[in-house]
């Protein structure tokens, strides 16, 4: 079935330590996003890509990094240089015939230690 | 910039009883509005859309919403819920451009008690 794929779904990680979040999607969108979110805050736009090879920062863009490399693959790096980052962090992907309708994976909690 | 209000954190209500979840958002040019649900530790799945045409919307799981222009809102309501309504709920809102981008209220936690 297609969907969007991320992992791991829990993920620990030491104060100081680079951490890869994995976001995978086979519905042959060109639109791919990250998401973070906390209680009470609802979810906010860390990076969104529309084609390949190109990507543009959301609203809380510092200490996260991403590559777009292949259409199916929308990777997000959270690094050390993020000061809060324990947090859900969804992905989500659209197609232009969608209308602006995002299909969201399941979210990877990352907890730092 | 458009921004999206959801004044209500909690909402509990009792089975069988109806429910209006409340949305607000402003915005300076045309949006297209949404209402999404997230169970625990899951993703979001969309309940409905407004694009244009008829305000009155209609979506999964017997829920409904109506586009309010002047009120600026786009509340969303089902007249009888169920113990599996209970949910965090999300209004969001996205200019018609081409970056598709979600702007997301901060959330209501639905609580259906038997």
């Amino acid at each position: 079935d297609g969907g969007i794929t991320q992992s791991p779904k829990y993920l620990f990680r030491k104060e100081g330590q680079n951490v890869t979040l994995s976001c995978e999607q086979n519905l042959n969108h060109d639109a791919m996003y990250w998401y973070r979110q906390d209680p009470g805050q609802g979810l906010r736009l860390i990076y969104y890509s529309q084609i390949v090879n190109d990507f543009q920062k959301g609203d809380i863009a510092e200490g996260y990094s991403v590559s777009r490399e292949k259409k199916e693959s929308f990777p997000l790096t959270v690094t050390s240089a993020q000061k809060n980052p324990t947090a859900f962090y969804l992905c989500a992907s659209t197609g232009q015939a969608n209308t602006g309708e995002l299909f969201f994976g399941e979210g990877s909690r990352l907890t730092v230690l | 910039a458009q921004s999206v209000t959801q004044l209500d954190s909690q909402v509990p209500v009792f089975e069988e009883a109806p429910v209006e979840l409340r949305c607000n958002y402003s915005s300076s040019v045309s949006v297209y509005l949404f209402w999404y649900v997230q169970y625990p530790n899951q993703g979001l799945q969309l309940l409905l859309k407004y694009l244009s045409g008829s305000t009155l919307v209609k979506g999964i799981n017997g829920f409904e919403a109506e586009f309010n222009k002047s009120q600026t809102s786009f509340h969303l309501r089902k007249p009888s819920v169920h113990i599996s309504d209970t949910a965090e709920y999300f209004c969001a809102v996205s200019v018609p451009d081409s970056s598709y981008k979600l702007i997301f209220g901060s959330g209501t936690r639905l609580l259906v008690r038997p």
